[in-house]
């Protein structure tokens, strides 16, 4: 019955390799998104997305893509990937609706990506 | 640009003495605040949120929040070394995306 779920765990890659990480909520949320997660622990958002729109924090490389099947699903793809991409990359999920800024946020438990 | 800031600690206290957890943002818009407590190697997880001026109790936890002065805070009485973690301040506003400060690191010694 977990609510925000994340696979792999753990993903270990050579540089110049295409990945991808994928992302289930099972809450009935409308609104996903994609958090990076540094050595320093900042957590910077890359996307969210609802089925109207789709917010791309404009510092992300265009090398990061999110995919999204469904309402319950979005998936991380990474082309061609550097050093610097290693971090901790969290999937969350929220209920925005008409607007409420009451509602919070879900994480998942993180995918630790280390880009050899 | 929207920010949120935080003292990045690490922060100490003994056990059994009062956290005290600053965070100021920038964006007089914003309508909520969220305080997230992150373990190492762990997601982060939600302790409490507030919307109204004013103190908001849960337990040994008390999240304060000034509006005026663009001012939220998270006290955490009798503090025990479970509590020794990040915890990250988050904002949001009708609509918008949440926005986290850096967070500041809490130890506990026992």
């Amino acid at each position: 019955d977990t609510a925000v779920s994340q696979t792999p765990k753990y993903l270990v890659t050579q540089m110049g390799n295409d990945k991808s990480i994928k992302c289930e909520q099972n809450l009935g949320h409308d609104t996903m998104y994609w958090y990076k997660q540094d050595s320093k622990k900042f957590l910077k958002i890359m996307f969210s997305y609802n089925n109207k729109e789709l917010i791309i924090n404009e510092t992300v490389p265009n090398r990061f893509s999110p995919k999204s099947p469904d309402k319950a699903h979005l998936n991380l793809h990474i082309n061609s990937l550097e050093l610097g991409d290693s971090a901790v990359y969290f999937c969350a999920s929220s209920l925005i609706g008409a607007g409420d800024p009451y509602n919070e946020q879900f994480f998942g438990p993180g995918t630790r990506l280390t880009v050899l | 640009q929207k920010e949120v800031e935080q003292n990045s600690g690490p922060l100490s206290v003994p056990e059994g003495a009062i956290a005290s957890l600053n965070c100021t943002y920038s964006d007089r818009g914003s309508q909520s605040f969220f305080w997230y407590r992150q373990y190492s190697g762990k997601s982060p997880e939600l302790i409490m949120f507030i919307y109204s001026n004013g103190d908001k109790e849960d337990g040994r936890f008390t999240a304060q929040l000034n509006k005026a002065s663009q001012y939220v805070s998270l006290l955490i009485r009798d503090s025990q070394p479970s509590d020794s973690a990040t915890y990250l301040c988050a904002v949001r506003n009708y609509g918008q995306n949440f926005v986290f400060g850096p967070g500041t690191r809490l130890s506990v010694l026992p």
